[in-house]
């Protein structure tokens, strides 16, 4: 089946610091691709909608400045948390939409952050 | 009101037994439902569709009442392997999927 790769899948960082997450599908084309937080004990929250050669689209709430999405070409998308503080550890997960299949989802390993 | 709501549990359950969950959700324009399964710190994966008509995989039977906006999941003959949380999702088509919190399910010997 299709596969979705994320890396790093754990990460450790100081505080201030910005960590980039990698976001790859690997026998597919993603024309869009969705990236998620999830705290602990709570449901996934979608954060941004990644579009290959477009802006990004973020829900409410989600600061575009602060979580940068470049979606350059159509096996990745990037999102980089910026100036890193604790109240940004957290799991996200990546999830890339085959453009040419049943419109089916599928998800990354997710990358757990952990900001000290 | 939140887009998709379930109890969260948990339940907990014996081996053998049959565990039955639900999940509202709010848009009525949602056009694909889903019941996604999430081991802990890891990502979720996909367990069913659900389809207005009913549908069965195994153990697992899945309910959609599109009038009630309603979704069930039954589970048959618990494993301890079902362990785990199940998430009730909905979307419309090529948007992302929206999530509920999960139910929360230990099945023990």
């Amino acid at each position: 089946g299709a596969v979705v790769s994320q890396h790093p899948s754990r990460v450790i960082c100081k505080s201030g610091t910005s960590v980039k997450i990698e976001c790859r599908s690997l026998d597919f084309q993603a024309t869009t691709m969705f990236w998620y937080r999830q705290f602990p004990k709570q449901s996934l929250m979608l954060m941004a909608t990644s579009n290959e050669g477009s802006k990004a689209t973020y829900e409410q709430g989600v600061e575009k400045d602060k979580f940068l999405i470049n979606h350059a070409s159509l096996t990745l998308s990037t999102l980089t948390v910026t100036s890193a503080h604790p109240e940004d550890s957290s799991f996200y997960i990546c999830s890339a939409r085959d453009s040419q299949g049943s419109d089916t989802q599928y998800f990354g390993p997710g990358t757990r952050l952990t900001v000290l | 009101r939140k887009e998709v709501e379930q109890d969260p549990g948990p339940f907990n359950v014996p081996e053998g037994a049959t565990v039955a969950f639900n999940c509202t959700y709010s848009n009525s324009a949602s056009q694909s439902f889903f019941w996604y399964r999430q081991d802990c710190r890891k990502e979720p994966k996909l367990l069913m569709s659900v389809y207005s008509s009913g549908n069965e995989d195994g153990r697992f039977t899945a309910q959609l009442n599109r009038a009630s906006q309603y979704i069930s999941l039954l589970i048959r003959d618990s494993k301890l392997s079902d362990s785990a949380t199940y998430l009730c999702v909905v979307n419309q088509a090529g948007t992302a999927l929206i999530f509920g919190k999960g139910t929360t399910l230990s099945v023990s010997s």
